[in-house]
């Protein structure tokens, strides 16, 4: 069975440094990777997302994920921290060859971000 | 345009109730998913519909819990005699169900269960 491990529930930047949140997944065969952002009082958003082709996948808010097959990773980065990215992040997969698109969410990183 | 919407935002009751939360997804979109996410944690897939069927019904927890689609659009899911463990939010996405694996879910903002 599929499963995702984000490292660290809580993280804390400063404003204007690195984001950096961590995905790992286990799955024998490489599956559709995903981002969503969870704001306060909001439903989840979709950050970016990686199918097929370039690794190397730029989302929206300035986000981008890389996926390394032989890591077996999805880490998302963001050069410079703004305030307002202060929420919480999941990784997710689907199943590439399933029949069916659900995700399997990981247990999500709180990301603050301090001024 | 309209996003998926989710009724009611919150709901309270008592141990025992029955319970049903509503989802209305977005224009056109034939593919609708439940997920729980409980305290703490990411989302758990419960149920996922393409057009009125329920192709995929693995992730409900027991035979409580029930899910319909009846014309293909909205949804409803309903809770039987419900207990503590039930209490979550829970959320619906929808997806256009046309390229498969991969196609984007769009969430709603959830509703919050509390069973007392």
């Amino acid at each position: 069975a599929q499963s995702v491990t984000q490292l660290g529930s809580h993280v804390s930047v400063s404003e204007g440094a690195l984001v950096l949140l961590r995905c790992n997944y286990s799955s024998s065969v490489p599956p559709y990777l995903f981002w969503y952002v969870q704001y306060p009082n909001q439903g989840l958003q979709l950050l970016l997302k990686y199918t097929t082709g370039a690794t190397l996948v730029k989302g929206i808010n300035g986000f981008e994920a890389e996926f390394k097959k032989s890591e077996t990773s999805f880490h998302l980065t963001k050069p410079s921290a703004h305030m307002s990215d202060a929420a919480e992040y999941f990784c997710a997969v689907s199943d590439r060859g399933g029949a069916t698109n659900k995700l399997i969410f990981g247990t999500g990183t709180l990301l603050a971000v301090q001024p | 345009g309209a996003g998926v919407s989710q009724t009611p935002s919150n709901k309270v009751t008592e141990k025992g109730k029955y319970v049903e939360l509503r989802c209305d997804p977005i224009s056109g979109h034939t593919a609708l998913y439940w997920y729980r996410q409980s305290l703490g944690q990411g989302p758990e897939f419960l149920i996922y519909f393409q057009g009125t069927g329920a192709a995929d019904d693995s992730g409900l927890p027991n035979d409580r819990f029930f899910a319909v689609r009846p014309e293909g659009s909205v949804s409803t899911l309903k809770i039987q005699r419900t207990e503590r463990g039930d209490s979550a939010v829970y959320l619906c996405a929808s997806s256009r169900g046309t390229s498969g694996a991969g196609d984007t879910q769009y969430f709603g903002p959830g509703t919050r269960l509390t069973v007392l």
